[in-house]
């Protein structure tokens, strides 16, 4: 049974840091990874998506890394905003299953 | 908005009450998800249709009955629910290929999401 943990669960840091959210899972079969970000009380809205033969995505600001063979992704966040305020979180696709970390919250502060 | 739709936003509902939570995609997919999010838990998947076929139902209770009349809609019933039912239900959905692996490859879109109260 796949198991995706997300380190830490919640992060505060000053505008303007560079930060790293962690993703782990337990089972590198995945055809894909997802990165969502899920503002308070709304839906999920897809950030970046990596695939299993891929080994980063970039998107603006944002930058995601696949390891898979490691089990691991990373979501780079360069010169945060307090827009960025948001729960983030990771998903890994193994055929129709979709499976989800608990999120890290993350607050930028101004 | 994400292209799709979900209705209502939210929903206070009495054990003994039957109502639907109404899904709605118009991104031209053909695979639709329902999940729940409850507070301080990962994301549950709790139904998945691929062509308007049920392709896992993932040890759900009966008293939610989900139908999926095309692939645009998705609706789940609600029938007896008990109070640790409230949450938030997540409608999703995205384009399969064909193929052996038709779920690969594909980014997942999400609704707002429907709030469940049962008192």
């Amino acid at each position: 049974k796949q198991e995706v943990t997300q380190i830490p669960a919640a992060l505060s840091v000053p505008e303007g840091e560079n930060l790293v959210l962690n993703c782990s899972f337990t089972d590198s079969a995945i055809y894909n990874l997802q990165w969502f970000r899920q503002d308070p009380g709304k839906g999920l809205t897809s950030l970046l998506l990596i695939q299993s033969s891929q080994r980063e995505q970039t998107s603006g600001r944002l930058n995601a890394s696949l390891d898979k063979s490691s089990g691991r992704s990373t979501l780079y966040i360069a010169a945060s905003q307090p827009g960025d305020s948001a729960t983030y979180l990771c998903a890994v696709r193994s055929g129709s299953r979709l499976t989800f970390g608990e999120g890290t919250q993350l607050t930028v502060n101004p | 908005e994400t292209g799709v739709t979900q209705t209502p936003r939210h929903l206070v509902m009495g054990m003994t009450n039957k109502k639907s939570l109404k899904c709605e995609q118009h991104l031209g997919h053909n695979a639709m998800y329902w999940y729940k999010q409850s507070a301080k838990k990962p994301l549950e998947l709790m139904f998945v249709y691929s062509l308007e076929e049920r392709v896992e139902n993932n040890s759900v209770p009966s008293r939610f009955s989900p139908e999926c009349p095309n692939s645009s809609h998705l609706f789940l019933h609600l029938h007896t629910l008990q109070p640790e039912d409230s949450a938030l239900y997540l409608c999703a959905s995205s384009r399969n290929h064909q193929g052996n692996s038709p779920f690969s490859g594909n980014t997942i879109y999400f609704g707002e999401g429907s709030w469940l109260t049962v008192v």
